[in-house]
């Protein structure tokens, strides 16, 4: 079974401080994607990276593929409490496979 | 701009009940999924359709069928549940062929609870 392993699973920090959360796999990907999930609300796209070494910026939030296109990194830069969530990564596979991680969930103290 | 609708929200059924969960997308895409989302796991793909009239298995396909009546609408029925069915439901919708780059846009979910 490919597993796709969020750490950590919880993270709570205070407000201003940066932090950094992993998706790892021992599978290659074709491309990665990261969700933010709010509660009651389903996912919703942050980013799509395909190439492996990418790195793409979304304001505070910078994104990095890994160069064997197995892992990324999401590090948020001067955490702000709306950057409260459920932090998903999603690899797809191939044509007929994506999985998704467990999940981190953030929470960032006012 | 409603994007992906799924109703009902929340739904309690009793053990061997059949329920539809329904789906429906306005963005014109092609593929739509459903997924299950529990605990600690993460969410996990029941079946999806590329396009009206097919449709395919996902990892935990066990105890769900799945109508995919046009393009706009992609309904999950449980024939008769069980309590290991509990969980939240979602259904999203993407253009293009499955699993591409495109981004999935997700609905607000189904919360079911069966006794």
């Amino acid at each position: 079974t490919q597993l796709l392993e969020q750490s950590p699973q919880f993270l709570s920090i205070q407000e201003g401080e940066n932090l950094t959360v992993y998706c790892n796999s021992s599978s290659v990907f074709s491309s990665l994607q990261w969700y933010r999930q709010e509660p009651g609300e389903g996912p919703v796209l942050l980013v799509t990276v395909v190439t492996g070494g990418e790195v793409k910026k979304l304001k505070r939030l910078t994104f990095q593929f890994g160069d064997a296109r197995k892992d990324s990194s999401l590090h948020i830069t001067a955490a702000q409490p709306g950057d409260t969530g459920l932090y998903l990564c999603a690899g797809a596979m191939s044509a007929s496979k994506i999985i998704f991680g467990s999940g981190t969930r953030l929470s960032i103290r006012p | 701009n409603a994007g992906v609708t799924q109703t009902p929200k929340f739904q309690v059924l009793k053990t061997g009940q059949s329920m539809t969960l329904q789906c429906a997308q306005d963005m014109n895409h092609n593929s739509m999924y459903w997924y299950r989302q529990d605990p600690g796991m993460g969410l996990r793909l029941i079946y999806y359709s590329a396009s009206e009239g097919t449709t395919d298995k996902g990892e935990v396909p066990n105890g769900y069928n799945v109508s995919r009546l046009n393009k706009r609408e992609f309904s999950l029925r449980l024939e008769s549940a069980a309590p290991s069915q509990t969980s939240v439901y979602f259904c999203a919708s993407s253009e293009g062929p499955p699993f591409s780059n495109q981004p999935q846009h997700f609905g607000d979910g189904t919360r079911l609870s069966i006794l």
